[in-house]
């Protein structure tokens, strides 16, 4: 693989399963971060990673958590999924905080 | 937090010139991006600037000024393709980014 991939591609989930979206990279970049995206609101991030053991809380981290267990993944899940998490996620890399970011293709997610 | 404004929807004629605007407000500045997202797609960095000034690329230039929170997206000689929205994002005092709602783009024949 090159680049980030993201997997599922899309899912259509129960309110109140758990689910966790993957994210994989293999550019060996540093900082990692999950975003959501919205129709008129752009692109939220939720949760970021700055290094390989490190996570923090961004704009809109309330239902989900992440962790990074190494440099090349970084999961997302949501515990309990509720109607509002319905959205577009994108996951991104980039070799820094100081870099351009480059996005994975997203994973369109329905929760009823 | 940060306050980012640009246009809903812009549309221009193949071959034209379009320009984006875009306006922030930021508890902190290190950097501004433009990124293109074609429907259905994954965002791609077009640009960034950090100093006052303009940085052109080919067809697409960026234009930043800090004292006014301003930044413009320039995009030359447009083609079909550059049908896409258009997204700018300010890297705040905690190197994390804020991104606008995006700028529709429509280049008819």
């Amino acid at each position: 693989i090159a680049g980030i991939t993201q997997a599922p591609t899309s899912q259509i989930l129960a309110a109140g399963r758990r689910m966790t979206l993957r994210c994989t990279q293999d550019m060996r970049h540093n900082a990692m971060y999950w975003y959501r995206q919205d129709l008129g609101l752009g692109l939220r991030l939720i949760h970021y990673s700055n290094t390989a053991g490190t996570t923090g809380k961004g704009e809109v981290p309330d239902g989900y958590s992440v962790s990074r267990a190494n440099t090349d993944d970084f999961p997302l899940t949501l515990a309990s999924a509720v109607p509002s998490q319905t959205s577009v996620y994108f996951c991104a890399s980039s070799t820094g905080t100081n870099n351009e970011q480059f996005f994975g293709p997203g994973t369109r997610l329905t929760v009823l | 937090g940060q306050n980012i404004d640009q246009p809903t929807e812009m549309t221009a004629t193949e071959g034209a010139i379009v320009q984006i605007n875009c306006t922030y407000q930021t508890s902190g500045f290190n950097g501004l991006f433009w990124y293109q997202q074609h429907a259905g797609e994954a965002p791609t960095f077009l640009s960034y600037n950090v100093l006052d000034g303009l940085e052109e690329k080919g067809r697409f230039s960026s234009f930043l000024s800090r004292s006014k929170g301003y930044s413009y997206l320039l995009l030359k000689e447009l083609q079909m393709k550059d049908s896409a929205s258009y997204l700018c994002a300010v890297r705040d005092g905690d190197y994390k980014l804020s991104f606008g709602a995006g700028t529709t783009v429509t280049v008819r024949a």
